[in-house]
């Protein structure tokens, strides 16, 4: 069974601070990696994918990866309260061609002015 | 570009009776879709993988013979919840693989309550 791991939160930061989201997966040979955001009520939308170690910037998102810890993580700086929103990370089925993805339960995220 | 379409929205029906979610790649052909639940407060659940011509790839613990999947062309996939009841609401949410391979689209999602 692969596992998707995320801290559980609620995750509660003022306006302008560093947002961090952690997950951790137990594939080790997993490629690649995919965040997610979901407000209340609507469906995900991808923020970013990140497949080699190191860190992906984009804009005020920033993705982590570290493969020998199954560790990644998204930083978002300058957190606004647009931001407030549940994260779900996401790691791909390496042995599907089919693009099959496994999710973490998400990190319900709030940013309060 | 790379948008999903889910028809209705929001549906409410009857115990017992059988419901069709249509989910439809607007700008990009999908040879392979995949359908979601998702319960309050919980994460997306893969259901079934769909591909275009074929039969869906069910997970496991998930009745095929109560969810219906037709995947007939590339640009569209219909889910049928079969004889439906108060335990099968929940949000279903498709999702169509682009045409990278690489990219899941998802759609905006499709609200069922059972009364």
């Amino acid at each position: 069974q692969k596992e998707v791991e995320q801290n559980s939160g609620p995750l509660s930061v003022p306006e302008g601070a560093i947002a961090s989201l952690n997950c951790t997966y137990s594939d080790r040979g997993s490629q690649s990696f995919f965040w997610y955001r979901q407000y209340s009520g609507k469906s995900p939308e991808l923020i970013m994918f990140i497949y080699s170690n190191g860190d992906k910037e984009d804009g005020r998102f920033t993705a982590q990866l570290n493969k020998a810890s199954q560790y990644v993580s998204l930083l978002i700086r300058d957190s606004q309260p647009s931001d407030s929103a549940t994260y779900l990370c996401a790691v791909r089925d390496r042995g599907s061609t089919l693009g099959r993805l496994y999710f973490g339960r998400g990190t319900q995220l709030t940013v309060w002015p | 570009g790379a948008v999903v379409s889910q028809h209705p929205s929001w549906v409410i029906c009857k115990s017992g009776t059988s419901v069709k979610i249509e989910c439809r790649s607007l700008d990009f052909q999908a040879t392979t879709m995949f359908w979601y639940r998702q319960f309050p407060k919980q994460s997306l659940m893969l259901m079934a993988t769909s591909n275009e011509g074929s039969k869906a790839t069910y997970e496991q613990g998930v009745e095929k013979d109560k969810f219906l999947i037709n995947h007939a062309s590339l640009t569209l996939s219909t889910l049928t919840v079969t004889s439906a009841h108060p335990e099968d609401s929940s949000f279903y949410i498709c999702s169509a693989l682009g045409e990278s391979s690489y990219e899941q689209y998802f759609g905006p999602g499709t609200r069922l309550t059972v009364t």
